[in-house]
């Protein structure tokens, strides 16, 4: 089984509709991240979490909100669903050891809003 | 200014020979840096990482981090059609808690 797993793997939804994007990982990992990746601009961080009781705004958080239900399960919203944010999703988890963060990414969630 | 550049390219090699990708950083407290290997379509894969000056490598794989000129490469020796791929490079920041990636360079290796 996948370490990182990331419900649905497709999407295709309607602008102004609420979504919610999941991601669960059996790594054991408290750190576990959101981001989008488009063309030409990379991978850009949404959130990111390191506990449960600890959620961080990344570079491009507007328009999002996140919960980090458990260790395990970390979930991305977006409110109201716009045309621009149609990107690939990515959900990510690490652990620090000796001072290094090393992310472990899911399979990721193609979101496609009309 | 972006943390984390690389040349998008793309940059063709052909079968057996060695592939150069280049990243550079402008925070000089960045201590460790990740290469990683996406697929079209997949997630990045982890290939390795590095935080000590000098070269380190794995299998076919060769990072070397020069802190001086802010400068990280990535190797690939005897090229397969199979790597493929575009590489990110990935830095930490000073003060930050997450990674900072480029927008990575898409490789072709030619039969």
């Amino acid at each position: 089984d996948a370490d990182v797993t990331q419900t649905p793997r497709n999407r295709i939804t309607k602008t102004g509709k609420r979504i919610m994007l999941e991601c669960s990982q059996t790594k054991g990992h408290d750190r576990m991240y959101w981001y989008r990746q488009d063309p030409g601009l990379g991978l850009r961080l949404i959130y990111y979490s390191f506990d449960v009781k600890d959620i961080n705004k990344g570079e491009i958080s507007d328009g999002y909100s996140v919960s980090r239900q458990a260790q395990a399960k970390f979930s991305l919203s977006l409110e109201s669903a716009i045309p621009n944010q149609t990107a690939l999703y990515f959900c990510a988890t690490s652990d620090r050891v000796d001072g290094t963060d090393t992310q472990y990414f899911g399979p990721g969630t193609r979101l496609t809003v009309l | 200014q972006k943390e984390v550049e690389q040349n998008s390219g793309p940059l063709s090699v052909p079968e057996g020979a060695i592939a150069s990708l280049n990243c550079t950083y402008s925070d000089r407290g960045s201590q460790s840096f990740f290469w990683y290997r996406q697929y079209s379509g997949k997630s990045p894969e982890l290939i390795m990482f590095i935080y000590s000056n000098g070269d380190k490598e794995d299998g076919r794989f060769t990072a070397q981090l020069n802190k001086a000129s802010q400068y990280v490469s990535l190797l690939i020796r005897d090229s397969q059609p199979s790597d493929s791929a575009t590489y990110l490079c990935a830095g930490d920041q000073t003060g930050a808690n997450n990674l900072f990636f480029g927008t990575g360079t898409r490789l072709t290796v030619i039969p």
